[in-house]
């Protein structure tokens, strides 16, 4: 069945530093893939997403990319706050059905360290 | 904040009890998705609903049932609880589940559900 894989579970990083997390999906018709941030306690909130039709997207800090031959796109932020803090899911949508089934992957724990 | 609304925010029930969860939709949404997030893990799929009917269902059994209303707001009925059934339950609202099937998502806050 359809699975999204992330890595790394967890993740600690000094203020400042870049940090990087890698998603790897199973349905290539798949063609839709959004980044959720969701702090403790709070819903999952969009803060990024990237379509197969282009492989890199940007947004001031915040970038995602996108390798459809290899099936993985990966979430990376740059210069690092204390309120980066949070879980990060990855997802890849159920394309090839005519639903919006979001397959999420099991979330990175960031920790940005003061 | 997203406009998706869910109610109520915490629920108790024991085991073998039946709970109706609700979500009201971002306003032109007509679209609208369940997720179960268990403690430490990613949301899973359960079934989305487009305009009023079932349009889709994740590997849950069936006393996983809902409804759609003609405005759009939902519901998530669970019969026969069981102890795994205790997570946070979320819903997500979109613009139109058949012809965007890449359409953004929005989330609301969840409830979370407690099983004794």
């Amino acid at each position: 069945g359809e699975n999204v894989e992330q890595h790394p579970s967890t993740l600690s990083v000094q203020e400042g530093d870049s940090a990087v997390i890698k998603c790897t999906y199973s349905d290539s018709a798949s063609n839709y893939f959004p980044w959720y941030k969701q702090e403790l306690g709070k819903r999952p909130q969009l803060i990024i997403d990237i379509r197969s039709n282009v492989g890199e997207k940007k947004d001031q800090r915040i970038a995602v990319t996108l390798n459809k031959t290899a099936k993985h796109f990966s979430l990376h932020i740059t210069e690092t706050q204390p309120e980066d803090s949070a879980v990060y899911f990855c997802a890849a949508s159920g394309v090839g059905t005519s639903y919006d089934k979001v397959i999420f992957g099991p979330g990175t724990s960031l920790s940005v360290i003061p | 904040e997203t406009g998706v609304t869910q109610s109520p925010t915490h629920l108790i029930k024991t085991r073998g009890q039946q709970v109706t969860l609700r979500c009201s939709s971002q306003s032109g949404h007509n679209t609208v998705s369940w997720y179960q997030q268990a403690l430490g893990q990613g949301p899973q799929f359960i079934f989305q609903y487009y305009r009023e009917e079932e349009n889709g269902r994740g590997n849950f059994p069936p006393r996983f049932s809902g409804l759609q209303f003609p405005n759009y707001s939902s519901e998530l009925n669970v019969n026969a609880l069981e102890l795994d059934d205790s997570a946070l339950y979320l819903c997500a609202s979109s613009r139109d589940g058949l012809l965007a099937h890449t359409d953004t998502q929005y989330f609301g806050p969840g409830t979370r559900l407690t099983v004794l």
